[in-house]
Formats: structure tokens, sequence, C-alpha cells
């Protein structure tokens, strides 16, 4: 079964740090891994997608990586902000998740930005 | 509207009552889940819809809970007897197509909220 661990929990950076959220997984046969957000009492907005046979993406002040040999993944963010504050959840789409496909996710490491 | 909608955003419900959620996906979205989120963990499945056939359920989704898409667009989750480890937030995602998965995202309601007092 599929397991998804991120690390920290939680992490309060000042504003303009530039910081690294982590994520692994148990299972590495996956077809993605996703990254998301998740603000408080909402739900999830998809931030970055990476397919299994790529090594990163690349959105704005975010990058992510995948090492799917390891059962890794890094979120980048690039100059945090305050209105960066959230809690970033990872998930994976496992192959042997039968025909559903469903997410797998960690969860979640709750960052604050101080101004 | 072009995203996933979910009804109601709350709902606070005594013990033993029932309580029924829709969630409205992305039009032409065929794929349809259902996930559940407890304070300060990561939501987990509970069950998937491809057009109006419910293909998986997990093993969370006890049998008092119900699920249905009866035209394949809308959904609804019921749950009978609430007890207060219902109390979760309830969490709806849709995705189009299902030949490939490896570039298909999925896209989330903002959830609805249950407090079983």
């Amino acid at each position: 079964k599929q397991e998804v661990t991120q690390i920290p929990a939680a992490l309060s950076v000042p504003e303009g740090e530039n910081l690294v959220l982590n994520c692994s997984f148990t299972d590495s046969a996956i077809y993605n891994l996703q990254w998301f957000r998740q603000d408080p009492g909402k739900g999830l907005t998809s931030l970055l997608l990476i397919q299994s046979s790529q090594r990163e993406q690349t959105s704005g002040r975010l990058n992510a990586s995948l090492d799917k040999s390891s059962g890794r993944s890094t979120l980048y963010i690039a100059a945090s902000q305050p209105g960066d504050s959230a809690t970033y959840l990872c998930a994976v789409r496992d192959i042997s998740s039968g025909s559903a496909r469903q997410l797998t996710f960690g969860s979640g490491t709750q960052l604050t930005v101080l101004p | 509207d072009t995203g996933v909608s979910q009804d109601p955003r709350h709902k606070i419900t005594k013990r033993g009552q029932n309580v029924t959620f829709r969630c409205d996906p992305i039009s032409e979205h065929n794929r349809l889940y259902w996930y559940r989120q407890t304070l300060g963990q990561g939501p987990e499945f509970l069950t998937y819809f491809q057009n109006e056939a419910q293909l998986e359920k997990s093993r969370l989704l006890s049998d008092r809970f119900s699920a249905e898409r009866p035209k394949g667009s809308f959904s609804t989750l019921e749950i009978q007897r609430t007890e207060q480890g219902d109390s979760a937030m309830y969490l709806c995602a849709s995705g189009g197509g299902f030949q490939d998965f490896s570039g298909n995202t999925i896209y989330f309601g903002e959830g609805s909220w249950l407090t079983v007092v």
C-alpha cells in the first residue's frame, strides 16, 4: 500500500527566504505526482503536476522535482511571501490503485511566511 | 462557473441524523471522486465514479455511507445515522479523460464541512 510522507509538518520562515518542502513515497510505480496548496478551511488548488517520465516542473516561483527511483519529490519556493502561507500537500497517483487511479496524499506541510 | 461546486459548505447535525452532500463537477469531466479530510491530515479516498458507474469504494466507506451519480453529472454523498467520528471535510474532485492518467490532473471543490454534535 502506498504511503506518502511529508517533512517537515510545519515550517516558519521570514519573508524573502527560499525554502524546500519534502515528500517521499514508498511505491515508485506511479503515473504522476502533484503538489497542492490548501488554505485554511478551503479546498485544494493544484500547483504542479510532474509526470512519471519527467524530472521537474516549474511555475513562476515554484519548482517541483521528482526522483521516482528513490521515491522523493521536493517543492522549492523562491523568494517566499506572506501570501504563500498555506498547507502544501503532495499526492501520488499509483499504477496499482485500480481503475480509480486515486491520489494518495501526504499529511502536508503547514507553511507560515512571516512579514 | 468552471469549477467544482459543493453544497452545503457547512453542516452541523446531531448524532444519529442523516446528511447529504452534493457535488457538481466540471461539466465535461467524466471522472468524479469523493475524499474525506480530517484536521491535520491529507485527504483520504472514499469512492470513484466513471460517468454514472461507481467503480471503486474504499474500506473507509462503511455501509452508512452511500454515493450516487445518477446521470453521470452531479453526485450526492449521503451519511446515515451520523456519528461524531464522521466529523470531517468531504471533498469532491473531478477529472477529464481516462485513457492517459500520466498527464491528467484532478480539480477539487471547496469541500463540505460536517460537524456531528
